[in-house]
């Protein structure tokens, strides 16, 4: 039921791009975006609802694919504060009230 | 609005012994479930409730119980504890369906079984 991430990890120069893939085998109602900084809690970046929609906060953004049951995160001229274990969350139509985290991708920005 | 409260922040067991992990919520959220969260495996998912007297199994039951007998409060007990469970314990809600609405995240507890 865990969705799957990709890349488990990556390394940033300051004002450089990032890309953070989730994916799930099954057909999902929604995508959550989480970003945990280290000995903190995660803490909610957005969430994607079924219809293909993109949002967008500040400069990080994200996409769902509901046909293909994916999600990507876009982290666009990156900052020090980027830096942290990003999650995606998902809940399947058939798992009610299940919602499952995927493994997280350790983003580390350096100057 | 204290959020989501955890207690206590750090606790060290020994094989064998019993505890609960508090968890209370002062949102007014359906929605409250237990992770635990192990280096390298992200959060998975414990127990769920959506709603007080309502509580169902996540993918990593064993071991564990929980009751809402109030909206506010989601206790987890270990029955037993095992160096197994040594984890780092999150309570998440929401105020429906995590669906529809994003988790709220406690500070964490962080156990340690000996």
């Amino acid at each position: 039921q865990q969705p799957v991430q990709s890349p488990q990890a990556v390394i940033l120069r300051e004002g450089e791009d990032a890309v953070i893939n989730c994916s799930s085998s099954k057909a999902l109602y929604s995508v959550h975006w989480y970003r945990q900084k280290h000995g903190e809690a995660p803490v909610f970046l957005m969430i994607l609802l079924k219809g293909g929609e993109q949002k967008g906060h500040e400069k990080i953004s994200a996409s769902f694919n509901e046909k293909k049951q994916q999600s990507s995160l876009y982290l666009t001229a990156s900052q020090l504060s980027y830096s942290g274990t990003y999650f995606c969350g998902t809940e399947t139509l058939n798992t009610g009230n299940q919602f499952y985290f995927g493994t997280g991708t350790s983003l580390t920005v350096i100057p | 609005n204290a959020g989501v409260t955890q207690t206590p922040k750090f606790q060290v067991l020994k094989t064998g012994q019993s505890m609960t992990l508090q968890c209370a919520q002062d949102m007014n959220h359906e929605y409250m479930s237990w992770y635990r969260q192990d280096p390298g495996m992200g959060l998975r998912l414990i127990h769920y409730s959506v709603g007080a007297g309502i509580t169902d199994q996540g993918e990593v039951p064993n071991g564990y119980n929980v009751s809402r007998s109030t909206t506010e409060d989601f206790p987890l007990r270990l029955l037993s504890a095992a160096p197994s469970q040594t984890s780092v314990y999150f309570c998440a809600s929401s105020y429906v369906r995590p669906r529809e609405s994003p988790l709220h995240f406690g500070n964490g507890t962080r156990l340690t079984v000996t």
